[in-house]
């Protein structure tokens, strides 16, 4: 089956600019993820889908992130403004969303974004 | 959200030897651990898993021990190869699988 698609592979913007990524999930994963990595750090989830619905986004900082999957399927993930320490591989994941386990859980290659 | 940490952050092996690497993590509430394997680039792949009713679980090439005593995880890696230099993280799960914790990574070099 095709991966976790997402683009761009790499962005770079300045600060106080907008940017805005894209994922497509695996087909018929209900549960979509988008995790923040910082250079040396784990993943950091910052939002959840299941389906259209936000599950949990309490991590997210919403005064300037935003994320949205409106028809259930592909979602976009955007910084307006961005600031420097926005700077990380945005991570999209996926999963079935039935409580079936992380071997469900698929992670796309990221996008790189670079505030300068 | 909680926090799950790593002891070494860079392991050099030799081609051929034993990998161990280790992770702590602080809630006793864990119910479910994951190792994952990120390559340069890409984003981090499934390893194996182990649920808390556990404390060992062999995959191929691949041990998992959980000591939930101490809360302390452990990736075993047998008879390393250079294409297991990755960096390698473990992450915990509270129950409903849909919510992950990620330690700060160990990197794995193996030398030829």
């Amino acid at each position: 089956e095709a991966g976790v698609a997402q683009s761009p592979r790499y962005k770079i913007i300045e600060k106080r600019q907008s940017v805005a990524f894209w994922c497509n999930p695996i087909s018929g994963h209900a549960t979509l993820y988008w995790y923040q990595q910082i250079l040396g750090q784990g993943p950091k989830l910052l939002i959840q889908f299941q389906n259209n619905g936000v599950v949990d986004d309490s991590q997210l900082p919403k005064d300037r992130f935003s994320a949205e999957r409106l028809k259930g399927v592909d979602s976009t993930l955007k910084i307006q403004p961005a600031k420097l320490e926005d700077s990380a591989v945005y991570l999209c994941a996926s999963s079935l969303g039935n409580n079936r386990g992380p071997y469900g859980y698929t992670f796309g290659s990221g996008t790189r974004l670079t505030v300068v | 959200g909680e926090s799950v940490g790593l002891h070494l952050p860079t392991l050099s092996v030799q081609e051929g030897d034993n990998s161990i690497i280790n992770c702590a993590y602080s809630n006793s509430a864990s119910d479910y651990f994951i190792w994952y394997k990120q390559e340069s680039g890409k984003g981090p792949q499934f390893i194996i898993d182990i649920r808390s009713n556990m404390d060992k679980r062999q995959g191929q090439r691949v041990t998992v021990l959980l000591n939930k005593t101490v809360k302390h995880l452990s990736l075993q890696i047998a008879a390393t190869q250079p294409g297991d230099s990755a960096v390698y993280f473990c992450a915990e799960t509270l129950q409903n699988f849909n919510k992950f914790y990620f330690g700060s990574g160990t990197k794995l070099n193996v030398k030829p």
